[in-house]
């Protein structure tokens, strides 16, 4: 696509349920990085890869979190027994080549996942 | 592992001359430096890149001390609408293409 998509926009869950986000990368990008932002601080990493392979889950904050890009493509970053303390913006990027190794380019975000736990 | 370090905020007006700099001491030696801009309920938008030296786009100036441990964002004749927070992103190094955002630099252009 000429963006990156994410999908639902806003995402309002119950405590304890599962959700699931979804990232559409530009088409023939590489690398896909998820990143969450609460409000008025910067990105935090969670999560990229390569392809289909996961390089760095370094920044998922514990075993609910876990994403996945089966194709190389789209990626779906799933929360499951969700918590209030889960609530804030998931952000997607993706970029040419490995990192921000397209030089010029760097990563392209997508509108973000809002997602409020209540 | 690297880390950035910026001012927290700035204030400017319409029509000077911006630069904001970024200290970036454990950046690694292949890697680049990125700034991204971002206005309130918007991803990051890409703004410029650069290895060493000196980088120009149509929006901005990107300098590069020759070690590297800094850079400094060159943004001419701001106008209202570049009020947003911009932030310098470098990479973890260690052979992982991690990039952590800092807190960013919050530029208010005032009239």
């Amino acid at each position: 696509g000429a963006g990156v998509s994410q999908s639902p926009r806003y995402k309002v869950t119950k405590r304890g349920q599962d959700v699931a986000l979804r990232c559409d990368p530009i088409s023939g990008h590489v690398s896909l990085y998820w990143y969450r932002q609460a409000l008025g601080q910067g990105p935090e990493f969670l999560t990229y890869f390569n392809y289909e392979a996961q390089q760095d889950k370094s920044g998922l904050p514990n075993d609910r979190f876990s994403a996945e890009r089966p194709e190389g493509s789209i990626s779906t970053l799933t929360i499951q027994r969700t918590e209030q303390r889960d609530s804030a913006m998931y952000r997607c990027a993706s970029s040419l080549g490995p990192g921000q190794g397209a030089l010029g380019y760097g990563y392209t975000f997508g509108s973000g996942t809002r997602l409020t736990v209540v | 592992l690297a880390k950035t370090t910026q001012p927290i905020s700035m204030d400017s007006y319409e029509g000077q001359e911006v630069n904001i700099t970024c200290s970036h001491n454990n950046i690694a030696t292949n890697d680049y430096i990125t700034w991204y801009q971002q206005f309130p309920s918007q991803g990051p938008r890409f703004i410029i890149q650069g290895y060493k030296t000196k980088v120009t786009n149509e929006v901005a100036s990107l300098f590069i001390p020759a070690d590297r441990k800094s850079s400094t964002l060159s943004l001419p004749r701001v106008s209202l609408s570049d009020t947003a927070v911009y932030y310098c992103l470098v990479g973890e190094g260690g052979g992982t293409y991690k990039y952590i955002f800092g807190t960013g630099t919050r530029l208010k252009v005032l009239a």
